[in-house]
This record gives structure tokens, C-alpha cells and sequence, in this order.
């Protein structure tokens, strides 16, 4: 069935460091791909997304290429900040099957300074 | 409002006890969500309003699981005879677009989700 897997966390890196966390997705049809992050005490947000192969998604200096050749949609930032502390969820929705998003399980991400 | 807001933001429940989870949307968005977190998991798909009809609910896990939204605004998710393993946060997201446009030119909004422990 459709999935999205994850690098599991936590991730710990320094201020400034480059930053990847690997997405991977299963689809049977076409799906649009997204990254959403939740901050400590607040809901989901979306960060940014992808609807078709080669697009880059950018927001907030986070980046995220559609690669439909290895089926991944993996998140970069090339100089991290301590505010980028929060779990960072890939995903992925089709326009088939009705209408739910499918995660993946979450990275932890911690900054220090 | 200005985002999406649900209550209670903890509730404990006896085994066997009914729950109802309420969520208020984003005023104007036709769209809203249930989903169900784990602890370490991601979010998984409960069931899906647009406006106040339930186009999708084959996320409910069992026939425990009820939603509604009459008037297409607020909604409540209600569980009957809680189970442990109903322990979660439940979220309710809401969106200004309808169906697979939601996601796709829209995303969600979501809320700070319910974190229902049954003990």
C-alpha cells in the first residue's frame, strides 16, 4: 500500500550545520508531497510541498526536491537554527483513494547552540 | 477564529467511558479532518467532512468511533466504551480547498489535537 518512511531521530546537530532528513514514498498513483513541522505545544503546520517530479519545494530556507526516479522527497537547510528544534513529518496525498494524507513517523530534530 | 481550536486539550477517561472531542475550524473552511497521532507515530486519517457531509470516515477504526458535523462548522468526535489502546492525540485539521485540491493547493491547518488517555 501508499507509505512514507522516515530517518528516524532524533537528529542532534549544532547551530549552523547542514541539515537532511530522508523521506521515501510508496505510491501506487501520482502524489503530491509535502513536509509539515511541529513545534513544541502547537499543531502541525505545513512547511512546504511538491506536486509534481523536479519540483522544489522551498520555505522558511528549507528545501525539498520531488525526485520521482528514487521515489524520495528528502528535506535540507543549510544552516540550521536553534528554532528549527521541532519533529518534521513527510508525506504524501494522491489523487486517487479518497481523501487522506499519509505520513511518515516523524524526525526529531534538536539545535544546539 | 484565527486558527484551529480544540477542546479539551487532555482528557482522562475510565475504560468503558464515552468521550466527545470537539473541534472549531478555521471560520470558511470547508474542509476538516480527524486524525489520530500515536505516541512516536505520524498522524493517521480517521475521517474527512466537506462541509457538513462525511465523505470519508474509513479511517474509524471500529464502530466505536462517531463524527459529525451538522451544520458544516464545528465537529465532535465521539468514542463509546474507550479502550486503552484509544489512548492517542487526536487531531482535527481544516482547509480552505475541497478533496484532493485540499492538499495539494491548500494544505491543512491543524489543531493542537486532544491527548486522550483511557485508563
Amino acid at each position: 500500500g501508499d507509505s512514507v518512511t522516515q530517518m528516524e531521530g532524533p537528529v542532534t546537530l549544532s547551530e549552523e550545520a547542514f541539515l537532511t532528513i530522508n523521506c521515501t514514498y510508496t505510491a501506487t498513483g501520482y502524489p503530491s508531497l509535502f513536509w509539515y513541522v511541529q513545534y513544541p505545544g502547537e499543531g502541525l503546520q505545513l512547511l512546504l510541498k511538491a506536486t509534481k517530479a523536479d519540483d522544489k519545494g522551498s520555505n522558511k530556507g528549507f528545501e525539498a526536491t520531488y525526485r520521482k526516479e528514487t521515489t524520495s522527497f528528502h528535506l535540507e537547510k543549510g544552516s540550521v537554527q536553534v528554532s528549527d528544534s521541532a519533529v518534521y513529518f513527510c508525506a504524501l496525498s494522491l489523487n486517487t483513494g479518497g481523501f487522506k494524507t499519509i505520513f511518515g513517523a516523524g524526525t526529531r530534530l534538536f539545535v544546539k547552540a | 477564529g484565527a486558527g484551529v481550536s480544540q477542546s479539551p486539550r487532555y482528557k482522562v477517561a475510565k475504560r468503558g467511558q464515552d468521550v466527545a472531542l470537539r473541534c472549531d475550524p478555521i471560520s470558511g473552511h470547508v474542509s476538516l479532518f480527524w486524525y489520530q497521532q500515536a505516541l512516536g507515530q505520524g498522524p493517521e486519517f480517521l475521517t474527512y467532512f466537506q462541509n457538513e457531509a462525511q465523505l470519508d470516515k474509513s479511517g474509524l477504526p471500529s464502530d466505536r468511533f462517531f463524527a459529525e458535523r451538522p451544520e458544516g462548522s464545528v465537529s465532535t468526535l465521539k468514542i463509546q466504551r474507550t479502550q486503552q489502546e484509544d489512548s492517542a492525540v487526536y487531531l482535527c485539521a481544516s482547509s480552505l480547498g475541497q478533496g484532493f485540491s485540499t492538499a495539494s493547493n491548500y494544505g491543512y491547518t491543524f489543531g493542537s489535537g486532544t491527548r486522550l488517555t483511557v485508563v
